[in-house]
């Protein structure tokens, strides 16, 4: 069963700083990793998504990573923002599954203006 | 366009007692799926529908827990003689599923309160 874990569960950082977050999953056999935001009382917003056979993926300040093999994804943040400030997921669709995805449990954010 | 849309966006109903929720996917995404948000449990996968495939029901927690998707569009999430441990926020998302694009797309969730 795939189990997906994210350290660390909080964080706080002052505005301008660079972080990186991780992620982890047990089972390497996946389909792809998409990453989440999510404000407090709010659905969830799509960051990125990396296909199991790429290497990592950027949009903007972000910078996702994926070593399939070794089960390990980050979320790379560059020159935090207070707007940033939120609960960060990550996500696997496990091969031969029905594509659903297994969550990790999050990791909060706050960057301090 | 518009994105997934869910409705109510706040429930609050007595145990014992049916509820409907809705969801509304993005035009001509082929799949929808349905999750569940507690304090306790995290993000749980509930059901899957892929156009007019069986849907996979492995994520349901019992059979009070039931959902149909009709036209291939709208589905409804239906939970009978609700409990306290119902309680959650309900996700809805949708996917294209065309050239194995699974990307999923969330919807603002329906909060349910069994008082």
């Amino acid at each position: 069963k795939q189990e997906v874990t994210q350290i660390p569960a909080a964080l706080s950082v002052p505005e301008g700083e660079n972080l990186v977050l991780n992620c982890s999953f047990t089972d390497s056999a996946i389909y792809n990793l998409q990453w989440f935001r999510q404000d407090p009382g709010k659905g969830l917003t799509s960051l990125l998504l990396i296909q199991s056979s790429q290497r990592e993926q950027t949009s903007g300040r972000l910078n996702a990573s994926l070593d399939k093999s070794s089960g390990r994804s980050t979320l790379y943040i560059a020159a935090s923002q207070p707007g940033d400030s939120a609960t960060y997921l990550c996500a696997v669709i496990t091969s031969g599954s029905a594509r659903q995805l297994t969550f990790g449990s999050g990791t909060q954010l706050t960057v301090l203006p | 366009g518009a994105g997934v849309s869910q409705s109510p966006s706040n429930k609050v109903t007595e145990k014992g007692k049916d509820v409907e929720l809705r969801c509304d996917p993005i035009s001509g995404h082929t799949a929808l799926y349905w999750y569940r948000q507690s304090l306790g449990q995290g993000l749980e996968f509930l059901i899957y529908f892929q156009g007019n495939s069986a849907p996979d029901k492995s994520g349901l927690p019992s059979d009070r827990f039931s959902a149909e998707r009709t036209g291939g569009s709208v589905s409804t999430l239906t939970i009978q003689r609700t409990q306290q441990e119902d309680s959650a926020v309900y996700l809805c998302a949708s996917s294209s599923g065309l050239a194995g694009n699974y990307e999923q797309y969330f919807g603002p969730g329906t909060r349910l309160t069994v008082t």
